[in-house]
């Protein structure tokens, strides 16, 4: 099984709203990614998560807030967004560094989120 | 710093030719190159990884090859379906790093 999911499959908010965005693996990876894509554009990456600690931030605005609750969840909490905000966001999982250069990154099928 | 290019941007096929996709990077010093597939509104699917002690990978009618010296990896799709219809996104991991560093992607199109 090389499954991630990811809930809700689309959420709509408005600039005032709270939501989360929430990822799960049951394949005992220990690094967990969140990515943002724009339309016709490759995946950027926002935050790296490896063994529960946040590794890697990209630089993102503090209006997204990762949090890495345990080996098999990873949450993005959304607040204060804007229009622009508005993308596909992916979560990936690997296994980490432990797997050197065999180290696959399998994505979900993403969040389509509009900020309205 | 990193950059991946690939070419071309797009490509429309007919339905059972055999095709080649191409990635270039800068830097030599890479862990591994995966191949992905996504389609429109979808997320990744990862197709093939290359490490970078290895020349080529094979999973079904898609072969892929990497040549780390000259920063260059290929996508070889053989007996194209019009289900391959598809943006291929070709990623390299730099030595030492947890991230990914994508191409443009490719859109392909096989016409029936």
């Amino acid at each position: 099984d090389t499954e991630v999911t990811q809930t809700p499959k689309h959420l709509v908010m408005g600039m005032t709203n709270k939501k989360s965005l929430k990822c799960e693996q049951h394949m005992g990876h220990r690094a967990m990614y969140w990515y943002k894509q724009k339309a016709k554009k490759p995946p950027e990456l926002m935050f790296v998560y490896s063994y529960e600690k946040l590794s890697i931030n990209e630089s993102v605005p503090s209006r997204f807030s990762p949090e890495c609750p345990n080996s098999s969840l990873l949450n993005l909490h959304l607040h204060a967004l804007q229009p622009e905000d508005s993308a596909l966001y992916l979560c990936a999982s690997s296994q980490g560094r432990i797997a050197g250069a065999k180290n696959i990154q399998y994505f979900g099928a993403g969040t389509r989120l509009s900020v309205l | 710093k990193q950059e991946v290019t690939q070419i071309p941007a797009a490509l429309s096929v007919p339905e059972g030719e055999n095709l080649v996709l191409n990635c270039s990077f800068t830097d030599s010093a890479i862990y591994n190159l995966q191949w992905f597939r996504q389609d429109p509104g979808k997320g990744l699917t990862s197709l093939l990884l290359i490490q970078s002690s290895q020349r080529e990978q094979t999973s079904g009618r898609l072969n892929a090859s990497l040549d780390k010296s000259s920063g260059r990896s290929t996508l070889y799709i053989a007996a194209s379906q019009p289900g391959d219809s598809a943006t291929y996104l070709c990623a390299v991991r730099p030595g030492g790093a947890q991230k990914l560093v994508f191409g443009q992607g490719t859109r392909l199109t096989i016409n029936p």
